[in-house]
């Protein structure tokens, strides 16, 4: 059973960049997207990207292209997201999330990582 | 790629039935049967309560259904119960193979 553990808040001033990352031991298999996903305060959520099983492709929502790196490493089952150019507007909290296989759902969640961004 | 259109807010009386629409594009929801819809308790993660349209997770009761009919997805809870008092969010698989999730519901019970 993949449980995903993430890294702990974070704040950030405008224009650094952070780095949270997602622990989600035996997620290779069987193989596993990872989604990532944030939610600002009081908001929806928004898709951000996705990271296939063998870590050599992602997929990002254009509007994080340029500015997210979705990456892995696989000695440590650990997944990590990127987000450079920090604005108030990316204060959120971020989950990363489990798509097993081709299922089209996202059946496993982190318990998100509050990202501030504030001067 | 504009958020899914769902109603702020939906209340109903326990063991009533509602029913949460969600709306999006031909590009979106149209496209394929792949929707799903998570249900978030404040503080919490999102759980996912329904996949492929009408789909249950195991696990998830069955007062739970989902449905499609052209552009729009809708999630039926029927019985509502206090524990359904929660944020519902819907989401989609697109054409370009990238998700849209909706604006969310937030579901009341009187």
């Amino acid at each position: 059973q993949v449980q995903l553990e993430q890294s702990g808040a974070e704040v950030k001033q405008p224009g650094a960049s952070v780095r949270v990352s997602c622990k989600a031991p035996g997620y290779n298999f069987p193989p596993s997207h990872i989604h990532w996903v944030r939610q600002a305060p009081g908001r929806g959520l928004e898709w951000m990207g996705v990271i296939k099983p063998n870590g050599d492709f992602t997929r990002l929502a254009q509007k994080f292209q340029g500015r997210v790196s979705m990456t892995r490493d696989t000695s440590t089952d650990t997944l990590y997201l990127d987000l450079r150019s920090l604005n108030s507007e990316d204060t959120a909290i971020y989950y990363c999330a489990r798509e097993l296989g081709e299922t089209k759902k996202f059946d496993q969640w982190g318990q998100g990582t509050l990202v501030t961004v504030s001067s | 790629q504009s958020a899914l259109t769902q109603p702020a807010s939906v209340s109903g009386s326990p063991g009533q039935p509602i029913t949460i629409s969600c709306t999006g594009t031909s590009s979106d929801i149209g496209f394929y049967n792949y929707v799903s819809w998570y249900q978030q308790h404040p503080g919490k993660a999102p759980k996912v309560i329904m996949y492929n349209v009408n789909n249950r997770p195991s696990g998830v009761s069955d007062r739970f259904s989902g449905s499609k009919s052209g552009n729009t997805a809708s999630l039926t809870i029927s019985g509502l119960q206090g524990d359904d008092e929660a944020d519902y969010f819907c989401a989609s698989h697109t054409a370009i193979s990238t998700y849209v999730f909706g604006s969310g519901t937030r579901v009341i019970v009187l």
